[in-house]
């Protein structure tokens, strides 16, 4: 298995909603990270998990919150919303000893906040 | 903050063409990477630079790390209808930092 996988590839949900987002990978890789990418620019680091530990928090509202369950599995908790936060949400994992380097991206998830 | 600005912003060619952009920063960067991105998916990484002068291929594509560090460049040979996409040069500034830092992205479009 060489890639990342995203589920869901489409959300839509409400400003009350509970959602969250899964990434998984079975490549034996360390680093994991979620981005968020609005139309048009660059993707933006939100997260960065480090050997199941987080390691970076670019500063994000508490409305996100990440959790890594083991080594292949990130997922990304939403609550409470807001449109703003409509985007294209992608993870990403580094192979051990490149973190950083080098990151593959999933196809990401693409989120709707009514 | 580090910013990495890409030229051109888009670029509009005809099949066959070829194509250079480039992407410069105000401070020094130890690896280089160079993305793709379709419409609707992930970023794929294209090539990989780790040292300054470097230069590295991918079949069509070739890039080069700068001499100063604070650049790099992307070309690619011969385009084809599937290199259309957005492309995205991205920086890390300490080893083990985990943090890329991106360009602003370089959209090319070819013409019928």
């Amino acid at each position: 298995d060489t890639e990342v996988t995203q589920t869901p590839k489409h959300l839509v949900m409400g400003m009350t909603n509970k959602k969250s987002l899964k990434c998984e990978q079975h490549m034996g890789h360390r680093a994991m990270y979620w981005y968020k990418q609005k139309a048009k620019k660059p993707p933006e680091l939100m997260f960065v998990y480090s050997y199941e530990k987080l390691s970076i928090n670019e500063s994000v509202p508490s409305r996100f919150s990440p959790e890594c369950p083991n080594s292949s599995l990130l997922n990304l908790h939403l609550h409470a919303l807001q449109p703003e936060d409509s985007a294209l949400y992608l993870c990403a994992s580094s192979p051990p000893g490149r973190e950083g380097y080098e990151q593959f991206f999933g196809p990401g998830t693409r989120l709707t906040v009514l | 903050g580090q910013q990495l600005n890409q030229s051109p912003q888009s670029m509009f060619i005809q099949e066959g063409e070829d194509v250079s952009m480039n992407c410069t920063s105000s401070s020094i960067f130890n690896t280089w990477l160079w993305y793709k991105q379709d419409p609707g998916e992930g970023p794929v990484l294209l090539i990989a630079l780790y040292k300054a002068g470097e230069l590295t291929s991918n079949g069509r594509l070739t890039a080069q790390f700068g001499i100063t560090r604070k650049d790099s460049f992307l070309n690619i040979s011969a385009s084809i209808p599937s290199d259309v996409g957005i492309y995205f040069c991205a920086g890390l500034s300490n080893f083990g930092n985990e943090k890329l830092t991106f360009g602003t992205g370089t959209r090319l479009t070819i013409i019928p």
